[in-house]
């Protein structure tokens, strides 16, 4: 069975400065890699994925994530945050074989202060 | 992107009444939905697998004659929670993927509430 860890409940950062989410995964066959970002009483949109080739994934709104198979991490990163992005951010797992099965974190909550 | 819709956004019930929640693909078709719960500052969990003409793939402990699922047709899908007790207060979000299926788009949710 999968699972995915966002050991960060929330991350305060302030406006303009880099900001790092963690995941870690677990799983025994190949897996698809997704970040999620969910605002206040809305659902969630997609920020970006990974499936296969390079492991350096580019995102909307500046975010950018590498996967990591040895350390079966895949961590989002943005250079330099807004106001705008705080938000719920999930992490998200689904194996290749039944791919349409998301397994999510229990999230992380961003909060860019001025 | 593909747009999912959902309605109502909001709804507030007595216990012991039924409420329909509707999920629908806007720009594209859907043979497969994905039904999901949410509680307060908790992750999302899989509650059952909508599928078209043929019946919801239910998770374990999902009680599917509450929570009962009709994907009636490629754009829509339905979310009936019958006998609504305080416990199933929450927030309900349906996906769809698209495309090749990897990506999966989700609606706004809906928040319910059952006094």
């Amino acid at each position: 069975a999968q699972s995915v860890t966002q050991l960060d409940s929330q991350v305060p950062v302030f406006e303009e400065a880099p900001v790092e989410l963690r995941c870690n995964y677990s799983s025994s066959v190949s897996v698809y890699l997704f970040w999620y970002v969910q605002y206040p009483n809305q659902g969630l949109q997609l920020l970006l994925k990974y499936l296969s080739g390079s492991t350096l994934v580019k995102g909307i709104n500046g975010f950018e994530a590498e996967f990591n198979k040895s350390q079966t991490s895949f961590h989002l990163r943005k250079p330099s945050v807004h106001i705008s992005d705080t938000a719920e951010y999930f992490c998200a797992v689904s194996d290749t074989g039944s791919f349409q099965k998301l397994v999510f974190g229990t999230g992380t909550r961003l909060l860019v202060s001025p | 992107g593909a747009v999912v819709s959902q309605h109502p956004s909001r709804v507030i019930c007595k216990s012991g009444t039924s409420v329909k929640i509707e999920c629908r693909s806007l720009d594209f078709q859907a043979t497969t939905m994905f039904w999901y719960r949410q509680f307060p500052k908790k992750s999302l969990m899989l509650m059952a697998t909508s599928n078209e003409g043929s019946k919801a793939t239910y998770e374990q402990g999902v009680e599917k004659d509450k929570f009962l699922i009709n994907h009636a047709s490629l754009t829509l899908s339905t979310l009936t929670v019958t006998s609504a007790h305080p416990e199933d207060s929450s927030f309900y979000i349906c996906s769809a993927p698209t495309g090749t299926g990897e990506t999966q788009y989700f609606g706004p949710g809906t928040r319910l509430l059952v006094l």
